[in-house]
């Protein structure tokens, strides 16, 4: 089983229209968790840190379950812009300093 | 935001060949330093942890004597894929971690994509 699972899409949506992404860990001693946004051949930029309490930042929301080991993401009001891969991302903690597991990601396309 | 720079970002190599990569964070200190690889429709995996003054720290199925990682200065890493072949060609990103009293952020190098003909 990997460690981080996000159904890979694609998603198709039409502008306007509001889209969610879910995510699974395994490890349940995980600590922190994001959300990266990576386009097409450039780097991840981080998206925003998703915390227990759940967060919104704008059009986007986030959400933690760690009874369920799930995250997920909304965006409302979806824009052109918004098309890109969208990584789920989990930092073990510990003595696993700074290391980032990633999920495969999810492929989002916003169309007129 | 913090700025982190890769070099090059394009590199067509022959097979056989080594290859140096060079990441620097240009605007901050950071003594530590990951090393990722990414092959096509597929996520980043991590390869390497690299510390400023001491040894890199590989993850498992990586091969240390392959993939040399130096990280001389606290702004500066380098990764030396040697004896590339085309099974390397992928796209290598580089990151810093930036600590601002507890926090700590981790900042991505642009990339370098490597095709080893």
């Amino acid at each position: 089983r990997k460690e981080v699972e996000q159904d890979p899409g694609p998603f198709n949506v039409p502008e306007g229209a509001t889209v969610a992404f879910n995510c699974t860990y395994s490890n349940s001693a995980s600590q922190s968790f994001f959300w990266y946004r990576q386009d097409c051949r450039k780097e991840p930029k981080l998206l925003m840190s998703v915390y227990s309490s759940g967060n919104e930042d704008g059009r986007f929301t986030a959400q933690l379950n760690r009874a369920s080991q799930y995250i997920s993401l909304l965006i409302r009001d979806s824009k052109l812009s918004d098309s890109a891969t969208y990584l789920c991302v989990v930092h073990k903690g510990g003595t696993s300093y700074g290391k980032l597991t990633f999920g495969q990601g999810t492929i989002l396309t916003v169309h007129p | 935001g913090a700025v982190v720079s890769q070099h090059p970002s394009r590199v067509i190599c022959k097979s056989g060949t080594s290859v140096k990569i060079e990441c620097r964070s240009l605007d901050f200190q950071a003594t530590t330093m990951f090393w990722y690889r990414q092959f096509p429709k597929q996520s980043l995996m991590l390869m390497a942890t690299s510390n400023e003054g001491s040894k890199a720290t590989y993850e498992q199925g990586v091969e240390k004597d392959k993939f040399l990682i130096n990280h001389a200065s606290l702004t500066l890493s380098t990764l030396t894929v040697t004896s590339a072949h085309p099974e390397d060609s992928s796209f290598y990103i580089c990151s810093a971690v930036r600590t601002s009293g507890s926090q700590e952020t981790q900042y991505f190098g642009p990339g370098t994509r490597l095709l080893v003909l």
